[in-house]
């Protein structure tokens, strides 16, 4: 029972274009969402989170959009850069267990100079 | 170390055998957390800590797993008898306060390999 389900294993963009990452989950008790960079050989680190009580969260050039209704967030990375080549991971957790962060599988993000 | 440390970084072990993982966190960092992942997936839940207490270990897949941390610093993750499904990276965080997993820094995780 995957509560928080990425679909798109991969997704290849050009520099400077838009890239656009997908989520969605299944747990309406999830209020808060984040999202996880991972290179190679590394830890995850953290990215960009938002609350459930807002629908966009910017930084940068990294902006996050939840659609509540629907159940779906989505990452934005605006203009892609090579360096931005990673597994991106989608994480979420409900009320006081923010410990306990439920992930997605992953999307491997390749931005092409 | 300014980061999360974790040793060994690769560990292939027979089917059977005991396991040791060990995570050194952040200093000073209160909160510890304990994730695998395994082929294909995503990230799994194993075990918080607070300090040397572990509020929720309801992520540990059978009894043949076991974390302690001592000090309010160094954990160990023992797997015991040790089975293929097993195999996976084991990754490890540390927070400040527990408090948010915005402020939570992983560890470049254990490969581990039971063949």
């Amino acid at each position: 029972d995957q509560q928080v389900k990425q679909n798109s294993p991969s997704l290849s963009v050009q520099e400077g274009r838009i890239s656009i990452l997908n989520c969605d989950y299944t747990n309406s008790m999830f209020d808060y969402f984040l999202w996880y960079k991972k290179y190679p050989a590394e830890g995850p680190t953290f990215l960009i989170s938002i609350s459930s009580i807002k629908d966009k969260n910017e930084d940068g050039r990294f902006t996050v959009f939840l659609n509540k209704s629907a159940k779906h967030l989505s990452l934005h990375i605006v203009p892609s850069q090579p360096g931005d080549s990673a597994v991106y991971f989608c994480a979420a957790y409900s009320g006081g267990s923010n410990y306990k962060l439920t992930f997605g599988k992953g999307t491997l993000l390749t931005v092409n100079p | 170390g300014a980061g999360v440390s974790q040793s060994p970084s690769n560990k292939v072990t027979e089917k059977g055998k005991d396991v040791e993982l060990r995570c050194d966190p952040i200093s000073g960092h209160t909160a510890l957390y304990w994730y695998r992942q395994s082929l294909g997936q995503g990230l799994e839940f194993l075990i918080y800590f607070q300090g040397n207490s572990a509020p929720d270990k309801s992520g540990l897949p059978s009894d043949r797993f076991s974390a302690e941390r001592t000090g309010g610093s160094v954990s160990t993750l023992t797997i015991q008898r040790t089975q293929q499904e097993d195999s996976a990276v084991y990754l490890c965080a540390s927070s400040p306060r527990g408090r948010g997993n915005t402020e939570a820094f992983f560890g470049q995780g254990t490969r581990l390999t039971v063949v």
